[in-house]
């Protein structure tokens, strides 16, 4: 199967800073990527559709200028957490789609633990 | 909106016990139906998966049938292991996206 991987698996950072989570495909093009948060015991939200050379479609209640989504090539998506705060601390994965259809399987990354203190 | 609907967990059972998570969902169309599986840590693993109505998923001995008469794609396995404590989510994919269930997390006690 193909894979996605993810950076860093893990985080802790301060309260105000910015972190930077990476997502990558690494033996196929991705034209469009997903950003998911997952509280503690809970279900996958989708945040974010990431799309390749445009900008990112944010779902409803999330917060386009807080999680910054840059999709700059074929292979990377990148979500910036910016000014973070305690509560912005979770569990964020991102998954990738080979072709389009709808029984096309999404590979997903193996997840960043945020902290923030 | 599309949603899915799995039963609460925890589910505790003991090795070698028979397993059924049941999953329904509400969808516009035909989705294409999913069952994940997520270990501690880790990102989502694609267990299984079906198309179309009256199709069977099947992986390392999990079955999921889809019937699209009940709207249910319910998770099988005949004898499960310590290795498949876990948490499992159902999923389905209308147009391009993917909605989960709550999850369910599974432990197998020896």
């Amino acid at each position: 199967g193909a894979v996605v991987s993810q950076h860093p698996s893990r985080v802790i950072c301060k309260s105000g800073t910015s972190v930077k989570i990476e997502c990558r495909s690494l033996d196929f093009q991705a034209t469009t990527m997903f950003w998911y948060r997952q509280f503690p015991k809970q279900s996958l939200m989708l945040m974010a559709t990431s799309n390749e050379g445009s900008k990112a479609t944010y779902e409803q209640g999330v917060e386009k200028d807080k999680f910054l989504i840059n999709h700059a090539s074929l292979t990377l998506s990148t979500l910036t957490v910016t000014s973070a705060h305690p509560e912005d601390s979770s569990f964020y994965i991102c998954s990738a789609g080979k072709g389009g259809g709808l029984g096309s399987e999404a590979f997903f990354g193996q997840g960043t633990r945020l902290t923030v203190v | 909106g599309d949603s899915v609907t799995q039963m609460e967990g925890p589910v505790t059972l003991s090795e070698e016990a028979f397993l059924t998570i049941n999953c329904t969902y509400t969808a516009t169309g035909y989705p294409s139906l999913f069952w994940y599986v997520q270990y501690p840590g880790e990102g989502l693993q694609l267990l299984l998966k079906a198309t179309k109505a009256d199709d069977k998923g099947s992986n390392k001995g999990f079955e999921a049938t889809y019937r699209k008469e009940t709207t249910s794609f319910h998770l099988e396995k005949g004898s499960v292991q310590v290795s498949d404590s876990a948490v499992y989510f159902c999923a389905l994919k209308g147009a391009q996206k993917l909605v989960f269930g709550q999850g369910t997390r599974l432990t197998i006690n020896p």
